[in-house]
């Protein structure tokens, strides 16, 4: 089975960088995902780690390390339109892609 | 392109009548998942099918929840009877499974489920 453990809730000031951390347990592991989803909204997808190290994507970049289990995302310039939860995801080793998601993380962002 | 289209939106039902609720996937998408979002529960995966096929329905929470696929272009999930606890927003999401760690997940809108 698996289990991932993320901060419930984040503060931060519109313009800075907010690291959301995300630690896993798994019988098997593939990949570590983020998704982002607006009150109201469905998840949609942000960034993927399949292998150890930094992915960036515009103002989002993710980390994964294995050894750890750990990753986080980062999100640099905040903007106020990016108040919204943030869930990781781990993929299942063996195919199907099954996913497994965290409880999330309800980023507030303020002016 | 149309995105993953669920219907309805929004349902409101009285506890004992069964519920339906749709999805259409993306269009060449072979997988495809069922989800339910609670405050208390988060997001929890029901049941995902590959190619049409049910793989993994050990998140289905009990008899009363039944899916299927008849093609790649509709699944539905079915409650019967429904109960207030499964008052819920539902998700369908689908992605194209290839070789290699893709793993892009297409999430249609939802559907909020009130039983009362």
């Amino acid at each position: 089975g698996q289990s991932l453990e993320q901060p419930s809730e984040v503060t931060a000031v519109e313009g800075a960088i907010v690291q959301i951390n995300c630690t896993y347990q798994t019988s098997g592991f593939y990949g570590l995902s983020w998704y982002q989803q607006h009150d109201g909204g469905a998840p949609t997808f942000l960034s993927y780690n399949g292998l150890d190290g930094l992915e960036e994507t515009g103002r989002f970049s993710s980390f994964l390390s294995r050894s750890d289990s750990y990753g986080y995302l980062l999100l640099q310039e905040l903007q106020m339109k990016d108040s919204a939860s943030y869930f990781c995801a781990v993929r299942e080793a063996g195919g199907y892609q099954k996913v497994t998601f965290g409880t999330g993380t309800k980023l507030q962002v303020i002016p | 392109d149309a995105g993953v289209i669920q219907s309805p939106r929004h349902e409101v039902t009285e506890m004992g009548q069964e519920v339906t609720l749709r999805c259409k996937p993306i269009s060449g998408h072979n997988s495809l998942f069922w989800y339910r979002q609670t405050m208390m529960r988060g997001l929890e995966l029901l049941i995902y099918f590959n190619n049409n096929v049910p793989i993994d329905d050990s998140g289905m929470p009990e008899d009363r929840f039944s899916a299927k696929m008849p093609n790649a272009s509709f699944s539905t999930l079915k409650i019967q009877p429904s109960e207030p606890r499964d008052s819920a927003v539902y998700f369908c999401a689908s992605s194209l499974r290839r070789r290699g760690p893709t793993d892009t997940q297409y999430f249609g809108p939802g559907t909020r489920l009130t039983v009362l």
